[in-house]
């Protein structure tokens, strides 16, 4: 039971573009959201996160967007870097089993020159 | 500032074998978390350790136990191994009651 979807399994986004990165979820008890990057033979990487009694959550070139009435998130990455490219996870945590994430399969993000 | 550390970075077992993973929590941090990361997929949560106790525990079989140290150091064991294991073993950590986790650069564990 995939409780977290990421249903974009690659985006390729030419340098300085924005990239958008699509994410969602079916469980209405999570309350808070995190993004993390991953390159190979590398653990996951923090990126942000976003509460839920919040909608909009920005870390320089990084936004994250929330709209808890579609189960819906996304991550901004503006302007787009080569360095960006990876694959990137949408995760989500709720306060009562706090501590364990719900993990999406992952968005490959190819930035190209 | 040390971040998460993991030990080893890769492993060869055989069917059957047991096997045993380590990691070390980012300084400051008392919570650790193991997931498991087959390929393809997103990193599924295994169990949680608080004040050298079990807190959480995910869908794995018994075969898949834990400990957390007073260091605040954990280990991963898993029992009769399956090919099914072969994985990434990624730690995390955290403090308190802080949502963000920081993983560690994970093992894999190739299991023949």
């Amino acid at each position: 039971d995939q409780q977290v979807k990421q249903n974009s399994p690659s985006l390729s986004v030419q340098e300085g573009r924005i990239s958008i990165l699509n994410c969602d979820y079916t469980n209405s008890m999570f309350d808070y959201f995190l993004w993390y990057k991953k390159y190979p033979a590398e653990g996951p990487t923090f990126l942000i996160s976003i509460s839920s009694i919040k909608d909009k959550n920005e870390d320089g070139r990084f936004t994250v967007f929330l709209n808890k009435s579609a189960k819906h998130l996304s991550l901004h990455i503006v302007p787009s870097q080569p360095g960006d490219s990876a694959v990137y996870f949408c995760a989500a945590d709720r306060g009562s089993t706090l501590g364990r994430l719900y993990f999406g399969r992952g968005t490959q993000l190819t930035v190209w020159p | 500032d040390a971040g998460v550390t993991q030990s080893p970075t890769h492993l060869i077992k055989t069917r059957g074998q047991q096997v045993t993973l380590r990691c070390s929590p980012k300084s400051g941090h008392d919570t650790v978390s193991w997931y498991q990361q087959a390929l393809g997929q997103g990193p599924q949560f295994i169990f949680q350790y608080y004040e050298e106790e079990e807190r959480q525990r995910g869908n794995f079989p018994d075969r898949f136990s834990g400990h957390q140290f007073p260091n605040y150091s954990s280990e991963l064991n898993v029992n009769a191994l399956l090919l099914g294991d072969s994985a990434l073993y990624l730690c995390a950590s955290r403090s308190g009651s802080y949502y963000e986790q920081y993983f560690g650069p994970g093992t894999r564990l190739t299991v023949t």
